[in-house]
């Protein structure tokens, strides 16, 4: 199974400025077709998971353009220019790139 | 406006059995596929099963493998999960997904004497 791995596991920002989650792969998540399913969720407090970034770096729609979504092979980062108040919530990197897909612990952003 | 809706959820003994249901809305329901992810009390997302557009490929975490079955009707929009010999560590709200664009509110499954 691929394992994924968040770090930090919570991080503390302040309003206005930016935040930088990792998340490493036990193996490379470039499928056969070329593509590398590597994708970041939002969940906030009480709510579902919501889709931010897919295949590394495309936002879905009606992202805020703050978010950002980067890495190739087995690392990768997602960030948030300037943290703003509904940002609060925990983020997961997950792999659809192999069966069974994958999940990172996931990271909490809070606001200091 | 894509509308996922899981039902089924409740509380169940040990050993039990539950079928929760997606009812699926705003998309062509036929032309995805669908998943189940789970998530404990206070716990991070669990992956449970993937079933292809037409049905024909399913997928399932090894810890549901052989207890879980996913199966869907696309004359129903509908996308189920037979749960059977359920365990305390099942206990979670179970997310229906178009993975992974939409998801629904989850349902609560509570496995416990």
């Amino acid at each position: 199974d691929i394992v994924m791995t968040q770090t930090p596991l919570s991080s503390p920002v302040t309003l206005g400025q930016p935040a930088s989650i990792s998340c490493r792969s036990s193996q490379s998540l470039v499928h056969s077709d070329g593509n590398t399913y590597l994708t970041w969720l939002q969940q906030r407090p009480g709510q579902p998971p919501r889709l931010l970034i897919y295949k590394i770096s495309n936002r879905f729609s009606g992202v805020p353009d703050r978010f950002s979504g980067s890495g190739a092979g087995t690392d990768f980062t997602l960030k948030i220019s300037r943290v703003e108040a509904e940002d609060v919530g925990v983020y997961y990197c997950t792999q659809a790139t192999q069966f069974p897909w994958t999940f990172g612990q996931g990271t909490k952003v809070e606001i200091k | 406006e894509v509308q996922l809706l899981e039902s089924g959820g409740g509380l169940v003994q040990p050993g039990g059995s539950l079928r929760l249901s997606c009812a699926a809305s705003g998309f062509t329901f036929s032309s995805y596929a669908m998943s189940w992810v789970r998530q404990a009390p206070g716990k991070g997302l669990e992956w449970v099963s993937t079933i292809s557009d037409s049905g024909d490929n399913t997928y399932y975490a090894d810890s549901v493998k052989g207890r879980f079955t996913i199966s869907r009707d696309n004359s129903k929009n509908t996308l189920y999960l037979q749960m059977n010999s359920l365990r305390a560590e099942d206990t979670a709200v179970y997310y229906c997904a178009v993975p992974w664009d939409f998801w629904g509110q989850g349902t609560l499954v509570t496995v416990s004497s």
